[in-house]
């Protein structure tokens, strides 16, 4: 069974909205989540990497004040796109790990958001 | 810096196998994952390598060249279902995972 969760896995939203996507890591701690974002026909691309009790790490061309990140416990990270524009709309998916190097990387189901 | 390279697209036939490359140049590696994904679907896990040589695992085998900075997924017996992206990723520093672009597979009957 998925032992990541992530919610909602659709949401619709009106431009100038925020859109707020949880992360949970089902029966390990995760003291780092990574988020994703996917456009159509693309492979993921890395956005942040989220560390549990600080800030989170960003990708280089990542707006951190449009994408907020909370790591606020060790099994639930937060994703907010804030003032959401058209250009926002895209699959974001999270993934952690657990603990230790050599470990694979379990996803989320994905959220599609769609800014109209 | 971080650099993935695999094809786009890849066709073969149904009961056919099929080779997907991956060729990479990283700052750090500590092993290589295959991962499929089907549209609209959060990927899943296919294999990990992180020493030299072919791990097999049913009708999927994958092979690691870390002097060449090569891999390639081989699957076997192709299925319909088989059609999906498949990606390429290393983990260098941390757990952070870097893809390459996918290759997509059709399955043609």
């Amino acid at each position: 069974g998925a032992v990541v969760s992530q919610h909602p896995s659709r949401v619709i939203c009106k431009s100038g909205t925020s859109v707020k996507i949880e992360c949970r890591s089902l029966d390990f701690q995760a003291t780092t989540m990574f988020w994703y974002r996917q456009f159509p026909k693309k492979s993921l691309m890395l956005m942040a990497t989220s560390n549990e009790g600080s800030k989170a790490t960003y990708e280089q061309g990542v707006e951190k004040d449009k994408f907020l990140i909370n790591h606020a416990s060790l099994t639930l990270s937060t994703l907010t796109v804030t003032s959401a524009h058209p250009e926002d709309s895209s699959f974001y998916i999270c993934s952690a790990s657990r603990q230790g190097m050599n470990t694979e990387a379990f996803f989320g189901q994905g959220t599609r958001l769609t800014v109209v | 810096g971080q650099n993935i390279d695999q094809p786009t697209e890849m066709t073969a036939t149904e009961g056919a196998i099929v080779q997907i490359n991956c060729t990479y140049q990283t700052s750090g590696f500590n092993g290589l994952f295959w991962y499929q994904q089907h549209a609209g679907e959060a990927p899943t896990f296919l294999s990990y390598n992180v020493l030299d040589g072919l791990e097999e695992k049913g009708r999927f085998s994958s092979f690691l060249s870390r002097s060449k900075g090569y891999s390639y997924l081989l699957l076997k017996e192709l299925q319909m279902k088989d059609s999906a992206s498949y990606l390429c990723a290393v983990k260098a520093a941390g757990n952070k995972l870097t893809f390459g672009g996918g290759t997509r597979v059709l399955v043609k009957p």
